[in-house]
């Protein structure tokens, strides 16, 4: 039962056009996300994050999207570089209730490609 | 510089032997924990421990044991390697309430077991 669900293993686009890269969760009493950009033979490193009282996030090229009721949040990345190329994971905690003492729930990853 | 370590990056194992993944951060992170990742599997916990002397289990704990004796050392042990702990393992930390940051990763031990 995968709590965290990222069901686009792959993604390809073109340098300059926007990176959307997608995540849905099951477990409702999540109430913080947060998105990780991983590159090869390195550790994931922390990109943005969100929290349940909020439906947007902004940095930089990067923005999060959160809607709640749908269970769905999605990270877009404009304007798209050959930088960006890396795996993403997309994580979740329940920090606020504690129920995992706010151990990050992982989904599987999204390898995003941006050609040049 | 300030960040997690871990060694060794690369070790291969016979079937049944020991061994210990070192994690090393100076950051005075209460928090620190262990994933190991699998091709299409993600990032999976395997232990935890909120401070010294306190430790717990993730999702996959089974095979590992660890122990937090000080703030900056989290190992994980493997007892008896099985071919199934081939995987890349990654020691992360955090403050205890790590709010907007989440956690800061080592740059993972990649593990085959024979």
């Amino acid at each position: 039962d995968q709590q965290v669900k990222q069901n686009s293993p792959s993604l390809s686009v073109q340098e300059g056009r926007i990176s959307i890269l997608n995540c849905d969760y099951t477990n409702s009493m999540f109430d913080y996300f947060l998105w990780y950009k991983k590159y090869p033979a390195e550790g994931p490193t922390f990109l943005i994050s969100i929290s349940s009282i909020k439906d947007k996030n902004e940095d930089g090229r990067f923005t999060v999207f959160l809607n709640k009721s749908a269970k769905h949040l999605s990270l877009h990345i404009v304007p798209s570089q050959p930088g960006d190329s890396a795996v993403y994971f997309c994580a979740a905690s329940d920090l606020l209730y504690g129920g995992s003492q706010g151990n990050l729930i992982f989904g599987k990853g999204t390898k995003l490609s941006v050609k040049p | 510089n300030a960040g997690v370590t871990q060694t060794p990056k690369f070790q291969v194992l016979k079937t049944g032997q020991s061994m210990t993944l070192q994690c090393a951060q100076d950051m005075n992170h209460e928090y620190m924990s262990w994933y190991r990742q699998d091709p299409g599997m993600g990032l999976r916990l395997i232990h935890y421990s909120v401070g010294a002397g306190i430790t717990d289990q993730g999702e996959v704990p089974n095979g590992y044991n660890v122990s937090r004796s000080t703030t900056e050392d989290f190992p994980l042990r493997l007892l008896s390697a099985a071919p199934s702990q081939t995987s890349v393992y990654f020691c992360a930390s955090s403050p205890f309430f790590w709010g907007a940051d989440g956690y800061t990763f080592g740059s993972g031990t990649r593990l085959t077991v024979v």
